[in-house]
C-alpha cells in the first residue's frame, strides 16, 4: 500500500484565492482526519470522518473552511477565500475505526498564502 | 474533555546520553495513550501506544514509555540516543467519551554531537 497520499505537496497562493487540498486514505480505513500544524498552535484537529460521514468539525476555524468525503477513497479540504493566517502544514491521516487504532499520516501540504 | 501537556518544547541531549520526554494528560475516564514521531518534512509515525495491561510499553527504535495513572503521565524514554533520533515527538490521548484523538504541542529533540 502506498500509504496516505496528499496533494499538492506545496501550495503558494494569494490572499482571497480558493485553495483545495486533497487526500487519498489507505484502502480499508474507515476513519479520516484533517489536521493543521503551526508553530504557535501545534497540531490541531480540524475535522474527522467515519465511514465518509463528518463526525466532529468543531475544530474547523471558520466558515471559510469546508471538508468533504464523497467516497471512501477521497477527501478534500477547501479554504475559500484564503487568508495569510491560514498558512500552515495541513495533514491528512486515516485509520481503522476505533480510538485505539493508530493513525497513518500523509506527508502533508505546505500552504503559503501571500 | 481530555487534554495533553508536553512541558518541554525543546530538549537538547548529547549523543549516547539517555533522554526523557515528558507528557501529562487529563481525562476522567480510561484512556488510550500514544507517542508519535515526526522527522523533518514528513508526517507523523507511531512510536508506541498504551491501551491496557502492562504499564511499560516498548516501541520502535529503542523507545519505551511508562503509563502512570496516579500521576496521569506517559513519559517517553530512551537509554541512549542517536543523531537519527533528531525529530519532533508528540504525545496523544483518546478516550471513549470524547471520541477523538488530541495531540500535545510536541517536543523537539536536539541531539548534540
Amino acid at each position: 500500500d502506498a500509504g496516505v497520499i496528499q496533494s499538492p505537496r506545496h501550495e503558494v497562493t494569494e490572499m482571497g484565492q480558493e485553495v483545495t487540498l486533497r487526500c487519498k486514505p489507505i484502502s480499508g480505513h474507515n476513519s479520516l482526519f484533517w489536521y493543521r500544524q503551526t508553530m504557535m498552535r501545534g497540531l490541531e484537529l480540524l475535522i474527522y470522518f467515519n465511514n465518509n460521514v463528518p463526525i466532529d468539525d468543531s475544530g474547523m476555524p471558520e466558515d471559510r473552511f469546508s471538508a468533504k468525503m464523497p467516497n471512501a477513497s477521497f477527501s478534500t479540504l477547501k479554504i475559500q477565500p484564503s487568508e495569510p493566517r491560514d498558512s500552515a502544514v495541513y495533514f491528512c491521516a486515516s485509520s481503522r475505526t476505533g480510538l485505539e487504532e493508530k493513525l497513518f499520516f500523509g506527508s502533508g501540504t505546505q500552504l503559503s498564502v501571500l | 474533555a481530555q487534554s495533553v501537556t508536553q512541558l518541554d518544547s525543546q530538549v537538547p541531549v548529547f549523543e549516547e546520553a539517555p533522554v526523557e520526554l515528558r507528557c501529562n494528560y487529563s481525562s476522567s475516564v480510561s484512556v488510550y495513550l500514544f507517542w508519535y514521531v515526526q522527522y523533518p518534512n514528513q508526517g507523523l509515525q507511531l512510536l508506541l501506544k498504551y491501551l491496557s495491561g502492562s504499564t511499560l510499553v516498548k516501541g520502535i527504535n529503542g523507545f519505551e514509555a511508562e503509563f502512570n495513572k496516579s500521576q496521569t503521565s506517559f513519559h517517553l524514554r530512551k537509554p541512549s540516543v542517536h543523531i537519527s533520533d533528531t525529530a519532533e515527538y508528540f504525545c496523544a490521548v483518546s478516550d471513549d467519551r470524547d471520541d477523538k484523538i488530541i495531540f500535545g504541542k510536541g517536543t523537539r529533540l536536539h541531539i548534540l554531537p
